[in-house]
């Protein structure tokens, strides 16, 4: 069974100090790996996709990476407005559907 | 604005109650997705639909039942209730089965009483 472990559950930064949140998944296979933000009271908004270990992608503050057994998500220099939950997410090959970890709630303070 | 609209965003209900939630997806995709997520828990996938086929039912109980009518319409209706059920329910969609980047709205809060 497809499984997919966050962490920290929480993680509360000041504005500028850089850090890392970890997805660590099990497939069987993996046809890909995806990250999403979610602000409260909204849906997920799609970050990422990462389909092979050594892959890196990058948008704004932000940098996601792969490797055979988790995902890295690089926040540098970080912002107030970047404060959201980051949901990772496992696609393994012949399956339909995303398996979702609980998510990290991160706080970037002023 | 994500092109993937949920109405109603809130809505209490007690347990007797029938009531209905809409997804409409202006993506021009193929698939539509339920997902229910509860606090501090991962997101549950409840229904998918390919084409407006249902192609998974994640053993969700009858007391929920889905409707695609077209592929930009989709539709969850509730019956009997239970307080456990209170969740946010978020509709996503995504351009096939196969091409898995879903792209979500902005969900109903649901608090069954």
């Amino acid at each position: 069974e497809d499984q997919v472990t966050q962490s920290p559950e929480a993680l509360r930064l000041q504005e500028g100090e850089s850090s890392s949140l970890n997805c660590s998944y099990t497939v069987s296979g993996l046809r890909g790996l995806f990250w999403y933000r979610q602000d409260p009271g909204k849906g997920p908004e799609f970050l990422f996709t990462l389909y092979s270990a050594g892959e890196e992608k990058e948008k704004e503050r932000l940098k996601a990476t792969l490797t055979k057994k988790e995902s890295f998500l690089h926040i540098t220099a970080p912002k107030p407005e970047d404060s959201a939950t980051y949901l990772c997410a496992v696609q393994s090959r012949g399956a339909q559907k995303l398996v979702f970890g609980q998510g990290t709630r991160l706080t970037i303070n002023p | 604005e994500t092109g993937v609209t949920q109405t109603p965003r809130h809505l209490v209900m007690g347990m007797t109650n029938k009531k209905s939630l809409k997804c409409e997806q202006h993506l021009g995709h193929n698939a539509m997705y339920w997902y229910k997520q509860s606090a501090k828990k991962p997101l549950e996938l409840m229904f998918v639909y390919s084409l407006e086929e249902r192609v998974e039912n994640n053993s969700v109980p009858s007391r929920f039942s889905p409707e695609c009518p077209n592929s930009s319409h989709l539709f969850l209706h509730l019956h009997t209730l239970q307080p456990e059920d209170s969740a946010l329910y978020l509709c996503a969609s995504s351009q096939e089965l196969a091409v898995n980047i879903q792209y979500f709205g902005a969900g109903t809060r649901l608090s069954v009483l």
